[in-house]
């Protein structure tokens, strides 16, 4: 029975290309959210989405970031152009319902920008 | 959104001991307290959770206590031991919302 599942786990970029980090959910689990830890921080929510739909981007920021959850595949954050303060833990929760629902997360993608 | 408190940031207790975190939250209307745990390089893990309509849940060690009209629950675990050393998240979810807003986090600290 296999947790919710993020790759890479630890990604280095330079200031100024691309980062694209992959998340599955959980088995029978059609709801995604990506969380943000900066470090020595608390997890700040970032986008929320269900299977070809985002639900919810306000914690995301405008600019270089983007959400996707396709029909067939894994959830991706993209982050273009990335810059040093972009480097954090990014976090992949899953859920098979939503309002109030237990969140399950995977282990992370650490980013590292250079 | 939802505003949640942690305390304290940092905890050291003897092992065998107990450990006490506290949080409070701003919206009244917060129905979902879960707490997670996480170790070093790893993962939120859910470790217990609570919701509005009940006032306390026990799990083995580990104990959740929530009192709304003060707007604050807390986080028990007893008979502490070195395993426990991590850091520990409160959240909390509004009514009819989906985002888990967390505490700062406290990192406990289990001396043999």
């Amino acid at each position: 029975n296999a947790g919710v599942m993020q790759n890479p786990r630890h990604l280095v970029r330079r200031r100024g290309q691309e980062a694209r980090l992959r998340c599955s959910p959980m088995k029978g689990h059609s709801h995604v959210y990506w969380y943000r830890q900066l470090p020595e921080e608390g997890l700040k929510f970032m986008v929320y989405l269900q299977k070809e739909n985002i639900i919810d981007e306000s914690g995301m920021p405008k600019e270089r970031f983007s959400a996707e959850f396709p029909k067939e595949g894994p959830s991706i954050l993209r982050i273009q152009q990335v810059v040093r303060g972009d480097s954090a833990a990014y976090f992949c929760a899953s859920s098979p319902g939503a309002r109030a629902e237990t969140q399950y997360f995977g282990p992370g993608t650490r980013l590292l920008v250079l | 959104g939802e505003n949640v408190e942690q305390h304290p940031s940092t905890l050291s207790v003897q092992e065998g001991d107990s450990a006490v975190i506290k949080c409070t939250y701003s919206d009244s209307a917060s129905n979902y307290f879960p707490w997670y745990k996480q170790e070093l390089g790893k993962g939120p893990q859910l470790i217990i959770d609570i919701r509005s309509n009940v006032g306390e849940k026990k799990d083995q060690r580990i104990a959740v206590t929530l009192n709304k009209t003060a707007k604050h629950f807390s986080l028990h675990i007893t008979e502490t031991q070195p395993e426990d050393s991590a850091v520990y998240f409160c959240a909390a979810i509004w009514t009819n919302d989906y985002k888990l807003s967390f505490g700062a986090g406290t990192t406990v600290t289990v001396r043999a």
